[in-house]
């Protein structure tokens, strides 16, 4: 079974490389996707969103991914820094409802 | 930069004791969420405001739990009586538009301790 509590996915990267977080959702209905990053101690804090009519999108050294074939979502790191060290969350919301569902996350850790 | 506020930042209570926190919200967001983090895991919501009104407690543990928007501005989240199973991390989110693909802005949270 899925291991839960202080078991995170884990990825390590050496400073400098790119890096891919992935997330797997299960609700086909989910229209709306939001990437957020989580410091220790800290609130989540937004990155990057997708819309579904969408399957790539841009920002600054990252990028998301959209396959809604096999409900699954990335998250492209360019160049990651130590300063990108955290937990990755992803979050959809499903059309008609206006709650973004967390999935589970994954540390990032990033090594100089 | 606006940012939404919690307070307290930290919180140790005994168990079976009454505690509160607050949250004022990014000025002009009409959307309040509030969200329970535990330890290793995402954040799952307790709790959604538009204005004034809740849309969504459904997974608020009514028998203890109790929030409030009296103004449509700023909300307080209560526990009583807190357990120890209520230690987590309480995260209030603001967002400003219903049913639109807009993103929720999240505080800095309160990390809960029950002892």
């Amino acid at each position: 079974g899925e291991s839960v509590g202080l078991h995170l996915p884990t990825l390590s990267v050496q400073e400098g490389d790119n890096s891919i977080i992935n997330c797997a959702y299960s609700n086909s209905a989910s229209d709306y996707f939001i990437w957020y990053k989580q410091e220790s101690g800290k609130g989540p804090q937004f990155i990057i969103d997708i819309r579904s009519n969408m399957d790539k999108r841009q920002g600054q050294r990252v990028t998301v991914l959209l396959n809604k074939t096999v409900k699954h979502l990335s998250l492209q790191i360019a160049a990651t820094q130590p300063g990108d060290s955290a937990v990755y969350f992803c979050a959809e919301r499903v059309g008609g409802s206006y709650i973004p569902t967390f999935g589970r996350g994954t540390s990032l850790i990033v090594h100089p | 930069e606006a940012e939404v506020a919690q307070s307290p930042r930290y919180k140790i209570t005994e168990k079976s004791q009454a505690v509160a926190f607050w949250c004022d919200p990014i000025s002009g967001h009409a959307t309040l969420y509030w969200y329970r983090q535990i330890l290793g895991q995402g954040p799952e919501l307790l709790v959604q405001f538009q204005d004034e009104s809740v849309v969504d407690d459904s997974q608020l543990p009514k028998d203890r739990f109790s929030a409030e928007r009296l103004k449509g501005v700023d909300s307080t989240l209560k526990i009583q009586p807190a357990e120890l199973g209520d230690s987590a991390m309480y995260l209030c989110a603001s967002s400003s538009r219903r049913g639109m693909n807009t993103e929720a802005f999240f505080g800095q949270g309160t990390r809960l301790t029950v002892v």
